[in-house]
């Protein structure tokens, strides 16, 4: 069964870097599109990062371009998120989730990891 | 930016009854639509994909319908571990940017 585990989550000032990790278990990783998404506390769901399956095409929401970085290693069955020059609106639970696909077509994210907080403040 | 509305924002049943929630898209997205479940300090859980198709070992009294701009999640026959909050997602378009979630409809008693 597909298991998805995030770390590396925290408190940081603003202005600082944070690099969250996911661990995935139970399914063929580099068969899969990865991705991340963030849920701020009390708020619903924002897309915010997209990786195919060989790492070579990623894709940023526009709230994070150029900020955040995301990297696979599927040798390590990996997905790594680098976040740069955080500010108070990052502060959010950070879920990885693996892309299902339908006929080679997008067709949600399934499952999702338990999330990783991190909370930006001085 | 497709903006997904979901309605209501709260809806109140009780165990045994049906649950219909809305999710309304401000430009067609097709059929290219998802719900999730969303339980309390729980991950979101995928239903529904497609806009009609049950995702694998949903049970079969969670269904989807509608394409375009309107689109419907019904449960039947509420059971206690159905209530939560649930979101649509769009994900016609492409890049991924493209993609929005709605607000959420939390299910409660």
């Amino acid at each position: 069964q597909a298991h998805l585990v995030e770390s590396g989550g925290g408190l940081v000032k603003p202005g600082g870097s944070l690099r969250l990790s996911c661990t995935a278990s139970g399914f063929t990783f580099s068969d899969h599109y990865m991705g991340w998404l963030r849920q701020a506390p009390g708020k619903g769901l924002e897309w915010i990062s997209y990786i195919s399956n060989n790492g070579r095409d990623v894709f940023y929401a526009d709230s994070v371009k150029g900020r955040f970085t995301i990297s696979r290693d599927n040798a390590k069955n990996s997905l790594y998120l680098q976040m740069n020059n955080l500010g108070a609106e990052d502060t959010a639970f950070y879920h990885c989730a693996r892309a299902i696909a339908v006929a080679g077509l997008f067709s949600g994210f399934d499952p999702w990891g338990q999330g990783t907080m991190v909370t930006v403040s001085s | 930016e497709k903006v997904m509305t979901q309605s209501p924002a709260t809806l109140s049943v009780s165990p045994g009854e049906t649950a219909t929630l809305s999710c309304r898209a401000s430009q067609s997205v097709g059929s290219d639509l998802a719900w999730y479940q969303q339980k309390p300090g729980q991950a979101p859980r995928l239903l529904i994909y497609g806009g009609s198709t049950r995702a694998t070992g949903i049970p079969a009294r969670f269904s989807g319908s509608g394409s375009g701009t309107e689109f419907t999640l019904t449960i039947s026959s509420l059971q206690s571990e159905d209530f939560a909050v649930y979101y649509c997602h769009q994900y016609n378009g492409w890049p991924p940017g493209a993609w929005t979630f709605g607000q959420g409809t939390e299910v409660e008693i």
